[in-house]
C-alpha cells in the first residue's frame, strides 16, 4: 500500500460546527504532516507529528486541533472556523525526519460558510 | 531564510512539445524535491534530487547544487502533464520551503 487516504474529500461547515478531517497511511511512515493550501499558492505547513508526538506547530490558531491516535492515523479537528479557513487541506507522510520523500493524500476541500 | 524562485510562472504548450522548468534557490540545500499537482489537487512527488540527474520516463531532473538551481524537463508533453509543478527545498527537519510553482497547460 503506497497511498495516503484522506476523508472526506469535500466538507462544508458553518462557523459554529465541529468537524474532523482524517488521514491514514499504511506504509510504515513515522512522520505525518498537515498542510493548508489556498488557491494558486503552494502548500503551507501546519503541523508535523513524528513517532506520534507533535513536533512542529506552525503557530496555527487553536481552532485547528491535530491528533495522532497511532502511527497510521492523523486527524485534524475543526471548531469555530472562519470563512478564510476555506482551503484544501493536505495530509502527507514520510519515512522519518528530514522531510524525505513526501507522499501526499488527495486532500480535503473545506468550505466554511 | 532560503528563497526559492520558479520560472516561468505560466507555460502553455501544444501536446507533443518539450519543456524546461527552472528552480533557483538562494542558499545551499541538502534536499530538493519536484512535485506535480494535478487540476484536482493531488500532489505527486516526482523527484528527490539534491544533486545530479534523474530520469523517470518522459520526465527528467537535474540539480546543480553548486550553482543553486534545478531543472525539470518534460518531453513529448501529454494533456495529463497539465497542472502546477512545484520545487521545494528543505530548511530543517520536516520543513520544506516551496517555490510559487509553474502552471503548465498542455493543449490537445
Amino acid at each position: 500500500d503506497t497511498e495516503v487516504t484522506q476523508t472526506p474529500k469535500h466538507l462544508v461547515m458553518g462557523m459554529t460546527n465541529k468537524k474532523s478531517l482524517k488521514c491514514e497511511q499504511h506504509m510504515g511512515h513515522r512522520a505525518m504532516y498537515w498542510y493548508k493550501q489556498k488557491a494558486k499558492k503552494p502548500p503551507e505547513l501546519m503541523f508535523v507529528y513524528s513517532y506520534e508526538k507533535l513536533s512542529i506547530n506552525e503557530s496555527v490558531p487553536s481552532r485547528f486541533s491535530p491528533e495522532c491516535p497511532n502511527s497510521s492515523l492523523l486527524n485534524l479537528h475543526l471548531h469555530a472556523l472562519q470563512p478564510e479557513d476555506s482551503a484544501l487541506y493536505l495530509c502527507a507522510s514520510s519515512i522519518g525526519a528530514g522531510a524525505n520523500v513526501l507522499t501526499f493524500g488527495a486532500g480535503s476541500r473545506l468550505t466554511v460558510l | 531564510g532560503i528563497q526559492v524562485e520558479q520560472s516561468p510562472p505560466d507555460l502553455i504548450l501544444q501536446e507533443g512539445a518539450n519543456s524546461t522548468l527552472r528552480c533557483n534557490f538562494s542558499d545551499s540545500v541538502n534536499n530538493l524535491q519536484w512535485f506535480h499537482q494535478n487540476p484536482w489537487g493531488q500532489l505527486i512527488n516526482l523527484f528527490y534530487i539534491p544533486s545530479g540527474t534523474k530520469q523517470n520516463g518522459r520526465l527528467s531532473a537535474t540539480t546543480v547544487a553548486t550553482e543553486r538551481y534545478s531543472l525539470l524537463y518534460i518531453s513529448s508533453s501529454q494533456t495529463t502533464d497539465s497542472g502546477v509543478y512545484f520545487c521545494a527545498v528543505v530548511r530543517s527537519n520536516y520543513q520544506l520551503i516551496w517555490g510559487a510553482g509553474t502552471k503548465l497547460i498542455i493543449k490537445p
